[in-house]
């Protein structure tokens, strides 16, 4: 009964390829999230998604795409990989009350390798 | 001791010590406050919460404390465990997501 899921846990991949990664949350919240943790553990928001608006972090190339086919899920799309997207790749989501974001619920992550 | 090394700052502590986190935000408007336990090869875990209009909150072994006039929050594990050894992130909100900060990571020595 795993709250949020991510598929695949490792990925590894060669400059230039387009890959993509899977969340999926069964906690009915009604905003999702993804975010890059480089080497050194800083976390950092790349989007949040949710029914109303997508709010892309203006730092993140235009090669990284989230696509939600529903509520459920959120994934994201990556073209023309680069050796400085290595990075473990987190989703996670949470449920707003008012408007204002409260705990966010994070899966294992992915970590991707790109060669 | 608490010391910065070159990447996280790494606090070391021996268990059944008291430990005590500490984390500088930087917007004043935050309203809302997270700290997240990260245990290696796992995603953050949410420990605690404190809203701004609180100075105080406690839960189970863990107590967290906001002073907003200096924009400080700080985390304190009583009696802590090897199981507390890990990487943790307070976090800001002051409206629509969390900014994280850089992280501490707990070391716990039997």
């Amino acid at each position: 009964d795993t709250a949020v899921s991510q598929t695949p846990k490792y990925l590894v991949t060669q400059m230039g390829n387009d890959k993509s990664i899977k969340c999926e949350q069964n906690l009915g919240h009604d905003t999702m999230y993804w975010y890059k943790q480089d080497s050194k553990k800083f976390l950092k928001i790349m989007f949040s998604y949710n029914n109303k608006e997508l709010i892309i972090n203006e730092t993140v190339p235009n090669r990284f795409s989230p696509k939600s086919p529903d509520k459920a899920h959120l994934n994201l799309h990556i073209n023309s990989l680069e050796l400085g997207d290595s990075a473990v790749y987190f989703c996670a989501s949470s449920q707003e009350t008012s408007g204002r974001p409260d705990e966010q619920y994070f899966g294992p992550g992915t970590r991707l390798t790109v060669t | 001791g608490e010391s910065v090394g070159l990447h996280l700052p790494t606090l070391s502590v021996q268990e059944g010590d008291n430990s005590i986190i500490n984390c500088a935000y930087s917007n004043s408007a935050s309203d809302y406050f997270i700290w997240y336990k990260q245990e290696s090869g796992k995603g953050p875990q949410f420990i605690i919460d404190i809203r701004s209009n609180m100075d105080k909150r406690q839960g189970q072994r863990v107590t967290v404390l906001l002073n907003k006039t200096v924009k400080h929050l700080s985390l304190q594990i009583a009696a802590t465990q090897p199981g507390d050894s890990a990487v943790y992130f307070c976090a800001e909100s002051g409206y629509s997501t969390l900014t994280f900060g850089k992280g501490t990571m707990l070391l716990v020595s039997p």
